[in-house]
């Protein structure tokens, strides 16, 4: 079974450019979530989708920053425009059933590496 | 609020000793409380999870984790440190929802032979 899979793996753009990452979640899983590591700090939550609706978005840092996930099925998080502060490692993560006792576990994907010059 | 503290952003050992790295939450409701692993080059993987079961959770590669409500702990240890669990180690905590987690800050392990 594939696990959660990011694209692209590392983006350099400069300031003012658009990038938009893309994340496949485990097939069957309805919960999505994009997180954001800033260097140095910690791991932070940004949204939760519960198949196509956004459940969560409260982490978002503001409306630079929209994610979409068409159908139920993939994501994006769209970026636009870049600023020197979104530079960080946003990864996604799925689940099944969170945070139940017996599925409880987020699969994260290896993140995707944006550095904005 | 729900938050997670690491003390100790890097941890030093060699292989052979005592592995502990200590995580303390704060939580208005009775949390769920993770450890993840990440390695080089790749995803966050579970390690061990509680979710008010047995305060002695035991996880993969031999770590373990023990809930003390009280000391508002949950230390992640391993009796033998090997060179292949050199790694960020994260705990994390759910959130007042229940819908998602929040991390610390992440401790780096090193082994060193």
């Amino acid at each position: 079974e594939a696990g959660v899979t990011q694209f692209p793996s590392h983006s350099v753009i400069e300031k003012g450019q658009t990038v938009t990452l893309r994340c496949d979640p485990i097939s069957g899983h309805d919960n999505l979530y994009w997180y954001r590591r800033v260097m140095g700090k910690e791991i932070k939550f940004l949204l939760h989708f519960v198949k196509e609706s956004k459940q969560d978005e409260s982490g978002m840092p503001n409306n630079r920053f929209l994610a979409e996930r068409t159908g139920g099925t993939y994501s994006t998080l769209k970026v636009q425009p870049a600023e020197l502060e979104d530079s960080g490692v946003y990864f996604c993560a799925s689940s099944q059933d969170f945070p139940s006792v017996n599925t409880g576990e987020l699969f994260f994907g290896e993140g995707s590496r944006l550095t904005v010059l | 609020a729900q938050s997670v503290t690491q003390l100790g952003s890097h941890v030093s050992v060699s292989e052979g000793a005592l592995v502990l790295l200590r995580c303390n939450y704060s939580s208005s409701v009775p949390p769920y409380l993770f450890w993840y692993v990440q390695y080089p080059n790749q995803g966050l993987q579970l390690l061990l999870k509680y979710t008010s079961a047995a305060t002695l959770v035991k996880g993969i590669n031999g770590f373990e984790a023990e809930f003390k409500k009280s000391e508002t702990s949950f230390h992640l240890t391993k009796p033998s440190a090997h060179m292949s669990d050199a790694a960020e180690y994260f705990c994390a905590v759910t959130n007042q929802a229940g819908t998602a987690l929040i991390f610390g800050k992440g401790t780096t392990l090193s082994v060193s032979s």
